[in-house]
């Protein structure tokens, strides 16, 4: 079974700042895919940002990019330039069949 | 498309109904989730189709829970004998490899509250 584990429940980060979540994860496989979802009050999930296994090269979206290290098995999101708007939980995500979450870092940007 | 949709948004019961949820996918996704989320946690997985097949479900879908997806497009979630515990948002999801290349969409939810 996959775990995945985010630590630092709570952030707060300057607007224009930036900052950096973290996630674990653990499997045995070795195609796999990571993500990261946001959800902000409204409770939609929303893809931030996916990353692919086979993929050495760091995915990146706007002010959102990723550290994956496979060996050590972690994935962290750097936001960038940080947003009111990027006020939200941050779901870490495994998936193989099926989508694994991590229990969630909130964050909060502050003005 | 206009993304997975789900009904009803919200729904408040009393203890021991039964309560539907329908899901409906972005059109042509062929696996198609569900998951409960109580707030403050993460989504925690329920059950997930392949077209009409339900591959997989989770510990915590106990027998009162029941999940179809009868032609391969939309699916339902039947909740029994309703419990208090039973309160949580549901939330659906779909995916298909060639389309959308694993990365998985969600609803945006059915709130269940049982009174």
């Amino acid at each position: 079974a996959q775990t995945v584990t985010q630590s630092q429940p709570e952030m707060s980060v300057q607007e224009a700042e930036t900052v950096t979540l973290s996630c674990t994860y653990d499997t045995s496989e070795n195609n796999y895919y990571l993500f990261w979802y946001k959800q902000p009050p409204s409770r939609q999930m929303i893809l931030v940002i996916r990353q692919e296994a086979y993929k050495q090269q760091n995915a990146t979206e706007n002010r959102f990019s990723v550290n994956f290290q496979k060996a050590a098995k972690s994935f962290s999101l750097k936001i960038s330039d940080s947003q009111l708007g990027d006020t939200a939980m941050y779901f870490c995500a495994f998936v193989d069949n099926r989508l694994a979450f991590g229990k969630g870092n909130q964050v909060v940007v502050i003005p | 498309d206009t993304g997975v949709s789900q009904d009803p948004r919200h729904k408040i019961t009393k203890r021991g109904q039964n309560v539907t949820f329908r899901c409906d996918p972005i059109s042509e996704h062929n696996r198609l989730y569900w998951y409960r989320q109580t707030l403050g946690q993460g989504p925690e997985f329920l059950t997930y189709f392949q077209n009409e097949a339900q591959l997989e479900k989770s510990r915590l879908l106990s027998d009162r829970f029941s999940a179809e997806r009868p032609k391969g497009s939309f699916s339902t979630l039947e909740i029994q004998r309703t419990e208090q515990g039973d309160s949580a948002m549901y939330l659906c999801a779909s995916s298909d490899q060639e389309t959308s290349g694993n990365t998985i969409y969600f609803g945006e939810g059915s709130w269940l509250t049982v009174v």
